[in-house]
């Protein structure tokens, strides 16, 4: 099972700043790499797929890079309704598998 | 646009089994664009992906619980469900149905289950 590790678990930007989450996998996941957002309450919401891709509806101040073991998420300039945990997730290999979350809170 | 929605008991005992069905709306289940999959989360914790079924009724799942899990498919009513026996508390989660292209996109607004006498 490819483990996931994400860091770091809690990050506190304050709004308008970039914030940076990395995601590391334990063995190649090419860029078969996820990224989901998750509020308070509801369920996971799709970011970025292929490692870079953005889903649809997404805007552009959320962008996703890496490939093999190294992935980061990059959101440009945070807006509050961006403070939430986010989930790396692989779909290299099965079982897929997630990262434990980053929580990113207001500073 | 493709909808999910869980349903199932909210409350099950211990050793018992855990049934949940998801119900897919906005498109057809038999579409081979998609597998369908259960993922859970236990409270305050993590995402586990559980099982997924193609409408064929080729499944996969995750070792750590294949040994409890079923996943079943009725194309008739555009659903698939789980069932999970002998639950312990360690069960008790939310458990999300999901749609998978290879990713998992969309999602169920989940259920939660609680394992508990």
């Amino acid at each position: 099972e490819i483990v996931m590790t994400q860091s770091p678990a809690t990050l506190s930007v304050s709004p308008g700043e970039r914030a940076t989450l990395s995601c590391r996998a334990s063995q190649s996941v090419s860029s078969n790499l996820a990224w989901y957002q998750q509020k308070p309450g509801q369920a996971p919401r799709l970011l970025i797929y292929g490692a870079s891709t953005r889903a649809t509806g997404i805007p552009a101040r959320f962008s996703g890079s890496g490939s093999g073991t190294e992935f980061t998420l990059t959101i440009s300039s945070l807006q509050s309704e961006d403070f939430a945990v986010y989930y790396c997730q692989q779909y290299n290999n099965w079982p897929y598998t997630f990262g434990q979350g980053t929580r990113l809170e207001i500073k | 646009q493709l909808q999910l929605q869980e349903s199932g008991p909210g409350l099950v005992k211990p050793s018992e089994t855990l049934s949940l069905t998801c119900t897919v709306s906005g498109g057809s289940i038999t579409t081979t664009n998609y597998y369908w999959s259960w993922i859970r989360q236990p409270p305050g914790k993590g995402l586990e992906w559980i099982a997924y079924i193609f409408y064929t009724g080729t499944t996969n799942y995750n070792p750590s619980l294949k040994s409890r899990v079923t996943i079943s498919v009725d194309t008739s009513k555009n659903q698939f469900s789980l069932t999970l026996s002998s639950v312990t508390a360690a069960d008790t989660a939310v458990y999300y149905c999901a749609g998978q292209p290879s990713w998992f996109d969309p999602w169920g607004q989940g259920t939660l289950v609680t394992v508990s006498s």
